[in-house]
């Protein structure tokens, strides 16, 4: 299994940019979630899917995107991007189905906006 | 609303010196306890779980954690630590009640070990 995966794993765009992070998971994990990562913020929810079809708002979801049409794929789209986004973006995933939510990290994207 | 602290942004220990890392939570019930790892660069991996039974969990690279309810503390220990344990360690508390299987994270804190 290739776990979490995530593209690019870097990028840079300019302000007002859209653009779509890529993530997908051949677990067959119900669950995915999208964080940033902040100097001295940890890590922040931004959405997250409980399954296909299925998404809400975690704790910074301003700016940002989601749709979940397969199991395998939850990419999470900047539709018109801002400095204040430039972060690493996170995406994880779990299964409730075995018996707890350990959650799996892919690599990260590093995003920056000029 | 739950939260979880790491008080210690920094912590610089010496190899072959023990390490323990705190982590403080604000939960209304027992919650899903995680630690995690990050080295520079690098994604989550995950060290260790607590989410039921033996307080004392073991994990790998010869971490443990002791969950304590009275004090809603689930602090990081090694005994004896290596240089390449130098990284940035999360703690997370897994929300179990409201089903939605939400993380919440620590703001870290950066391990430097000295030779």
């Amino acid at each position: 299994n290739a776990g979490v995966t995530q593209t690019p794993k870097f990028q840079v765009l300019k302000t007002g940019q859209s653009m779509t992070l890529q993530c997908a998971q051949d677990m067959n994990h119900e669950y995915m979630s999208w964080y940033r990562q902040d100097p001295g913020m940890g890590l922040r929810l931004i959405h997250y899917s409980v399954g296909a079809g299925i998404t809400d708002q975690g704790e910074v979801p301003n700016g940002y995107n989601v749709s979940r049409s397969t199991t395998e794929d939850f990419p999470l789209r900047l539709l018109s991007a801002a400095p204040s986004q430039t972060s690493v973006y996170f995406c994880a995933s779990s299964s409730p189905g075995q018996g707890y939510y350990e959650q799996y990290f892919g690599p990260g994207t590093r995003l920056t906006v000029t | 609303a739950q939260s979880v602290t790491q008080p210690d942004i920094h912590i610089t220990v010496s190899e072959g010196a023990s390490l323990e890392l705190r982590c403080n939570y604000s939960y209304g019930a027992t919650p899903y306890l995680f630690w995690y790892v990050q080295s520079p660069g690098q994604g989550l991996q995950l060290l260790l779980k607590y989410f039921s039974g033996d307080t004392l969990v073991q994990g790998i690279k010869g971490f443990e954690a002791e969950f304590k309810r009275s004090q809603s503390s689930f602090n990081l220990r090694k005994p004896s630590v290596h240089w390449s344990d130098a990284a940035e360690y999360f703690c997370a508390v897994g929300d179990r009640d409201s089903g939605t299987y939400k993380y919440i994270f620590g703001t870290g804190t950066r391990l430097k070990v000295l030779a």
